[in-house]
């Protein structure tokens, strides 16, 4: 069974400085995707970046990145000069290359500090 | 604009009564899905259809129903069967099921009154 596992219920960073979220996963499979999802107060989960397992380089969108490490299993999300309205929930997510298991983790409460 | 909606924002149930919640979607995605979310905690899944006329359990379906018999829409009923309905619940969809990235509406907040 796939796992999501994210070991930092909350994080702490300053303005405009880098941040690094973790999340290790358990699957075996050899064709999945890794998924990092943003979800502010309002509630709506908003998509931020998609690593798959066959991807040689690490995805990047903006200054969203993701820390692909197949061999350890992770996929940390780097966020980059962070802003105020950075501060929400994030979660990791992974499915598998058929059927349907889309997996979440428990989640990590970013919080941007002015 | 392309997107999903879901309605109503709150919704309050009576013990006893069955509620359903809205979801549509105008992406042209062929799979929907529906969460549930607990307080501080990730999105399980209830139900989710690859195609329309036909919809699959997830996790946790006891004590809700699903239908999808037009490709934009996947409503959810949470039936007076579900004893513990008080969450957030998320709809989703995506252009199939597998490695396709999931988009989520806003969102229904249900309460038990």
């Amino acid at each position: 069974a796939q796992k999501i596992t994210q070991t930092q219920p909350g994080m702490f960073v300053q303005e405009k400085e880098a941040v690094t979220l973790d999340c290790t996963y358990d699957t075996s499979d050899q064709s999945y995707g890794l998924f990092w999802y943003k979800q502010p107060s309002s509630g709506e989960m908003i998509f931020l970046i998609y690593q798959g397992s066959y991807d040689e380089q690490n995805a990047t969108e903006g200054r969203y990145s993701l820390n692909f490490q197949k061999a350890r299993k992770s996929a940390n999300l780097v966020i980059s000069a962070s802003q105020l309205g950075d501060s929400a929930m994030y979660f990791c997510a992974m499915s598998k290359n058929y059927g349907q298991n889309f997996v979440f983790g428990p989640g990590t409460r970013l919080s941007v500090l002015p | 604009d392309g997107g999903i909606t879901q309605s109503p924002k709150y919704l309050f149930r009576k013990e006893g009564q069955n509620v359903t919640l809205s979801c549509e979607q105008n992406l042209n995605h062929d799979a929907m899905y529906w969460y549930r979310q607990d307080p501080g905690q990730g999105l399980r899944l209830i139900y989710y259809s690859q195609i329309v006329n036909d919809f699959q359990k997830g996790d946790i379906a006891e004590g809700y129903s699903v239908s999808r018999e037009k490709k934009e829409s996947f409503p959810l009923t949470v039936t007076s069967a579900q004893k513990n309905p008080t969450a957030f619940y998320l709809c989703a969809s995506s252009m199939g099921l597998g490695l396709e990235t999931q988009y989520f509406g806003p969102g229904t907040r249900l309460l038990v009154l």
